[in-house]
């Protein structure tokens, strides 16, 4: 079973709305929480990291949550455009930047409309 | 904008043909990665190496084989391809030093057809 679960597995929504994706982990122990975003046909490119003090995070539209508790993590999109339109990955790492080993989830694919 | 290089980036040969997919970044990072895409599944890891003359076999048990001679070059050569070996390769790069958070930089992925 992986230790990294993203939903929704896909996601459409309407140019302009906002949208949030879920990621659950149970790596322990928990270091980081990454989330990527991958357009199609490109490497994954880094949004945001979650350490575990850390509730919220935003970059720009992009808002990261963490709750260590539950070992939940949300990526909140706000007002979508359909450059936003890709894949999401969520990644957990279980120690420091040196040792520590990485968790990929599936991603979630989101899809943008006009 | 990564300066991490992958090439081709797609690539479409024969059963049996020997591959190289080349890799090469800019940073200065003593660390390298191959992982290996298929859609709708997580990365798994296949190749890493922590500097030149270093490197481990990942998760993900494969074919292939890397060799890290310089810090910026970290190849991956399949020696005999099967259409089991088709899928979508990414190589990426992390600085290790104090302070870094880990990130991972990805180059664009080789995309990998054996017919």
């Amino acid at each position: 079973k992986n230790q990294v679960e993203q939903s929704p597995q896909s996601l459409i929504i309407l140019e302009g709305k906002n949208c949030t994706l879920q990621c659950n982990y149970t790596v322990s122990p928990f270091s980081n929480l990454r989330w990527y975003k991958q357009d199609t046909g490109r490497g994954p490119v880094s949004l945001t990291i979650m350490t575990f003090s850390e509730n919220t995070k935003s970059n720009g539209r992009y808002t990261a949550t963490l709750d260590a508790d539950t070992k939940q993590s949300s990526l909140h999109i706000t007002a979508s455009q359909l450059s936003d339109s890709a894949s999401y990955i969520c990644v957990v790492s279980d120690r420091g930047s040196t040792l520590g080993r990485l968790y990929f989830g599936r991603g979630t694919q989101l899809t943008v409309w006009p | 904008e990564a300066d991490i290089y992958q090439t081709p980036r797609y690539l479409v040969i024969g059963t049996g043909k020997k591959i190289t997919l080349e890799c090469s970044q800019t940073m200065g990072h003593d660390k390298m990665y191959w992982y290996q895409q298929d859609p709708g599944m997580e990365l798994h890891l296949i190749h890493y190496s922590y500097g030149v003359n270093s490197t481990e076999k990942g998760d993900l048990s494969s074919e292939s084989t890397v060799s890290r001679i310089r810090t910026e070059h970290f190849p991956l050569t399949l020696e005999s391809a099967r259409p089991s070996h088709t899928s979508q390769y990414l190589c990426a790069s992390s600085d290790p030093g104090q302070g870094s958070t880990g990130e991972l930089f990805f180059g664009e992925g080789s995309r990998l057809t054996v017919l």
